[in-house]
């Protein structure tokens, strides 16, 4: 188990173009979330998946956002036509709830994300 | 919906000075409480959790309880060293939404100084 793995660890990039993330999940947890974090704040939810389905999407989640997780293994985050206002610190995290108790909760170390 | 209030920093202490960082928390349901640390330039850790009314939790000298009754979580360290300056994060996760997701406080910046 090697933990949460995120790539790239760093990303800049233009303004409208468009940027992909990926997350590695522990392979036993069965949820996998994204967040975002900006300097000085805590993290703040984006959305979440169990297995494959992606199961809820935080209002901060624009039309410019989408995330997959195809077969129910790694993620992507896809953002299109990027604005400078989504510089900031994208997470993943993935968990294991088994019969409604959250067993475990591991964040990967970040995509941190610059629009110029 | 869920919130969390967390003490403004930045803090500085001098190396084995007592710290507490305040935190409490505004939830619909029952929720676990979690601290976590992130130092320069890494990703979050777990520091310690609890899941019920009246639990501790611990973990590299830390504590912090679980007080339903004033809806706090208050981290505490009796000697703080230089290698605790980080950014310590109070969270929330509301069993009742189903998702799990965490909800942060702003953070507090601890610096410890020798």
């Amino acid at each position: 188990d090697t933990g949460v793995s995120q790539d790239p660890r760093h990303k800049i990039t233009k303004r409208g173009q468009n940027v992909t993330f990926r997350c590695d999940p522990i392979s036993e947890h069965n949820r996998l979330y994204w967040y975002r974090q900006t300097l000085g704040q805590g993290p703040e939810f984006l959305t979440y998946f169990q297995n494959e389905a992606q199961l809820e999407k935080s209002r901060l989640l624009s039309d410019r956002f989408s995330a997959e997780r195809p077969k129910g293994s790694f993620s992507t985050l896809e953002i299109q036509r990027t604005e400078q206002g989504d510089s900031a610190m994208y997470l993943c995290a993935s968990s294991l709830v088994w019969d409604r108790d959250l067993l475990g909760y591991t964040f990967g170390s970040g995509t941190r994300l610059t629009v110029v | 919906g869920d919130s969390v209030t967390q003490m403004e920093g930045p803090v500085t202490l001098s190396e084995e000075a007592f710290l507490t960082i305040n935190c409490t928390y505004t939830a619909t349901g029952y929720p676990s409480l979690f601290w976590y640390v992130q130092y320069p330039g890494e990703g979050l850790q777990l520091l310690l959790k609890a899941t019920k009314a009246d639990d501790k939790g611990s973990n590299k000298g830390f504590e912090a309880t679980y007080r339903k009754e004033t809806t706090s979580f208050h981290l505490e360290k009796g000697s703080v060293q230089v290698s605790d300056s980080a950014v310590y994060f109070c969270a929330l996760s509301d069993r009742g939404a189903g998702s799990y997701q965490l909800t942060f406080g702003k953070g507090t910046k601890l610096s410890v100084i020798p």
